[in-house]
């Protein structure tokens, strides 16, 4: 199957500071990526669609300006989590699939971030 | 708005015994459906998914899940669980999108962790 690539896998950061995770599609392109957030030992929740050339959309109580996604290229998004608090700590996952109308949806093994 | 409902948070069972892990839907229009494994700080992997066609789907690993329309479920079984099954299990379910793929902006359930004992 596709992968998708997710960089870094865990990250540790001062309260305050920002904090940028990559989601790679390693061998098909991907014109819209999903940003899902998941705190412990709870579901996956949707946080925002990553849009390859325009402005990403963000779900109902996400802080755009605190979470900021960049889609840059077919292969690339990027979530910056902006001016991090402890309750930002949470694990992040991302998915994408090669081509409108695909049937399945590849996720990145995923991003534990960790604010102190 | 659609929803998906795992009624059960945690599944203990016994090796080699059989499972079965509920999920139900809530949606007016037509949908595709999936379940995921997630093993500990890991992303998600596709156990199997309906899109159309018979309503028992075969999957990895030995599950299998079978579409109810009437019941609006899709329910996750397996005849036989190892050790190496223990892991959470989410039921996921996206919209058909306007050209009949899938929208792949997924809804998922709050998981069911199986926990299979010796």
């Amino acid at each position: 199957g596709a992968v998708v690539s997710q960089h870094p896998s865990r990250v540790i950061c001062k309260s305050g500071t920002s904090v940028k995770i990559e989601c790679r599609s390693l061998d098909f392109q991907a014109t819209t990526m999903f940003w899902y957030r998941q705190f412990p030992k709870q579901s996956l929740m949707l946080m925002a669609t990553s849009n390859e050339g325009s402005k990403a959309t963000y779900e109902q109580g996400v802080e755009k300006d605190k979470f900021l996604i960049n889609h840059a290229s077919l292969t690339l998004s990027t979530l910056t989590v902006t001016s991090a608090h402890p309750e930002d700590s949470s694990f992040y996952i991302c998915s994408a699939s090669p081509m409108t109308g695909a049937t399945e949806a590849f996720f990145g093994q995923g991003t534990r971030l960790t604010v102190v | 708005a659609q929803s998906v409902t795992q009624l059960d948070s945690q599944v203990p069972v016994f090796e080699e015994a059989p499972v079965e892990l509920r999920c139900n839907y809530s949606s007016s229009v037509s949908v595709y459906l999936f379940w995921y494994v997630q093993y500990p700080n890991q992303g998600l992997q596709l156990l199997l998914k309906y899109l159309s066609g018979s309503t028992l789907v075969k999957g990895i690993n030995g599950f299998e899940a079978e579409f109810n329309k009437s019941q609006t479920s899709f329910h996750l079984r397996k005849p036989s669980v190892h050790i190496s099954d223990t892991a959470e299990y989410f039921c996921a379910v996206s919209d058909r999108g306007r050209y009949g793929g899938a929208t792949n902006k997924l809804i998922f359930g709050t998981g069911t962790l199986l926990a299979v004992q010796p």
